[in-house]
């Protein structure tokens, strides 16, 4: 069965300095992997995908997040971040693109300093 | 489009009464799921529905819960006898889905379940 790790709990960063949220898959099979953000009472949105292609993909709000198959890990990454980030971030992995099950990470929560 | 709906938000039971929640998906959605999100958890895949059939309800917490799907277009999800440990946030997502591709899954805001 698959499975994703989200090493830390928690993490604070300054506005305007780099984030890097890590995550880890375990799963036989070419992974179909996403990255969601939750805020407080807001439901989860998603901000990017990876099904194939091109290892570095783009996402909503300046994030970005890399695979690598060697390393099993989808890290997520935005150059300067805005205090309007802090929030939940769960990463998660799917057995298809058809988002029929997905399996998520335990979060990491974002805050950040003035 | 309003968004995935989820009545009510907050729902305060005692134990060993039943509660049903509603999720309302976005109206093209053919595809519906429902997870479970625990303190300190990321979400827990329950089940899910394409149309009215339900496609996966092995995970399932226990015969307690059920779902359905009747015409293809709201849910509801049951938990019957409630207990302490069902409290949680229940969270409902719908995708337009084709084969084994489809669209993103969009979250609702989801229904927080206190069982005292």
């Amino acid at each position: 069965a698959q499975s994703v790790t989200q090493p830390d709990i928690h993490i604070t960063v300054s506005e305007g300095a780099s984030l890097e949220l890590r995550c880890n898959y375990s799963y036989g099979a070419t992974p179909y992997l996403f990255w969601y953000v939750q805020s407080p009472g807001q439901g989860l949105q998603l901000l990017l995908k990876y099904f194939s292609g091109d290892t570095l993909v783009q996402g909503i709000k300046g994030f970005e997040a890399e695979f690598k198959r060697s390393q099993s890990s989808f890290n997520l990454r935005k150059p300067s971040v805005h205090w309007s980030d802090a929030a939940e971030y769960f990463c998660a992995v799917a057995l298809n693109s058809g988002y029929s099950t997905l399996t998520f990470g335990k979060g990491t929560m974002l805050l950040v300093s003035p | 489009d309003t968004g995935v709906s989820q009545n009510p938000r907050h729902k305060i039971t005692k134990r060993g009464q039943n509660v049903t929640f509603r999720c309302d998906p976005i109206s093209e959605h053919n595809r519906l799921y429902w997870y479970r999100q625990t303190l300190g958890q990321g979400p827990e895949f329950l089940t899910y529905f394409q149309n009215e059939a339900q496609l996966e309800k092995s995970r399932l917490l226990s015969d307690r819960f059920s779902a359905e799907r009747p015409k293809g277009s709201f849910s509801t999800l049951e938990i019957q006898r409630t207990e302490q440990g069902d409290s949680a946030m229940y969270l409902c997502a719908s995708s337009l889905g084709t084969g084994g591709g489809g669209t993103e899954a969009f979250f609702g805001q989801g229904t927080r379940l206190t069982v005292v």
